[in-house]
C-alpha cells in the first residue's frame, strides 16, 4: 500500500486560490486516475493518464489540470479552487488497462 | 456511455446472515467488473473481480456473480461479521477501457 502516496491528506484553501493535489507511486504502474469523491456519487474520474505526456478527460475535468512530466507523479492542479470542488480525493493507478487500480490515502479538500 | 445502477444504497443486516448488493449495466461491451470496500476514513480496496467470461467467483465469504445477458452482477457476503461494516463499490469497465462506478451500498452489520 505504500506504493502509491498523495499529499497533502488535507487542505484548506480559500476561494480563487490555485491548489495542487500531489500523486506518486513507486510500481511504474502505467495508468493513473484522479477520482474525487463526494456523498451520493461515489467515484467520478476526473482525469487519467495512460503514460508519460499522455492524458486524457474523464466524467468531471472542468476546473481541474493534470500533467505527467514522469511515469511515477501525476499532479492535479486546481486554477482557481470554487466551493464545488470541496471533496477527497483519490489517486490512483494500474499496471495497465485490464488490472487492479490502487488507491492512495486520500486527500480531504476544503474550500472556503 | 457505460452507466452502473448500484442498491441498496444502505442495507444493515445481522451478524451472522447474508449480505446481497446488486448493480446494472447498460454498455453490453463491458468486460471486467470489479468490487471496492471502503472503509470509513480509508481508501477503496479491491476485494473481488469478474470478468465476463466467468459466471460466478468465490473467495471464502465472498462471492460475485455475473448475468450478461440481464446486465447485471451482485456481490455475495455471507456469514456477515462486523469487520464487513464498509462502504462497497461495484464497477463496470465500458468499451473505452474506463472504470465507470456505481454510487456505493453502506453496509451495517448489527449485532
Amino acid at each position: 500500500d505504500a506504493g502509491i502516496t498523495q499529499s497533502p491528506r488535507y487542505k484548506i484553501t480559500e476561494t480563487g486560490r490555485q491548489v495542487t493535489l500531489m500523486c506518486h507511486q513507486t510500481w511504474s504502474h502505467s495508468y493513473m486516475f484522479w477520482y474525487r469523491q463526494d456523498l451520493g456519487h461515489g467515484l467520478r474520474l476526473i482525469y487519467y493518464s495512460a503514460a508519460a505526456d499522455i492524458t486524457d478527460k474523464g466524467e468531471v475535468p472542468d476546473g481541474y489540470v493534470v500533467s505527467r512530466s514522469k511515469t511515477e507523479n501525476f499532479p492535479l492542479t486546481l486554477e482557481s479552487a470554487t466551493r464545488s470542488q470541496t471533496s477527497v480525493y483519490f489517486c490512483a493507478s494500474s499496471l495497465n488497462q485490464e488490472t487492479e487500480a490502487f488507491f492512495g490515502q486520500g486527500t480531504r479538500l476544503t474550500v472556503v | 456511455g457505460e452507466n452502473v445502477e448500484q442498491h441498496p444504497s444502505t442495507l444493515s443486516v445481522q451478524e451472522g446472515d447474508s449480505a446481497v448488493i446488486k448493480c446494472t449495466y447498460s454498455d453490453s461491451a463491458s468486460n471486467y467488473f470489479p468490487w471496492y470496500k471502503q472503509e470509513l476514513g480509508k481508501r477503496p480496496q479491491l476485494i473481488i473481480d469478474i470478468r465476463s467470461n466467468v459466471g460466478e467467483k468465490k473467495d471464502q465469504r465472498i462471492a460475485v456473480t455475473l448475468n450478461k445477458t440481464a446486465k447485471h452482477f451482485s456481490l455475495h457476503i455471507t456469514e456477515t461479521q462486523p469487520e464487513d461494516s464498509a462502504v462497497y463499490f461495484c464497477a463496470a469497465r465500458d468499451s473505452n477501457y474506463q472504470l465507470i462506478w456505481g454510487a456505493g451500498t453502506k453496509l451495517i452489520i448489527k449485532p
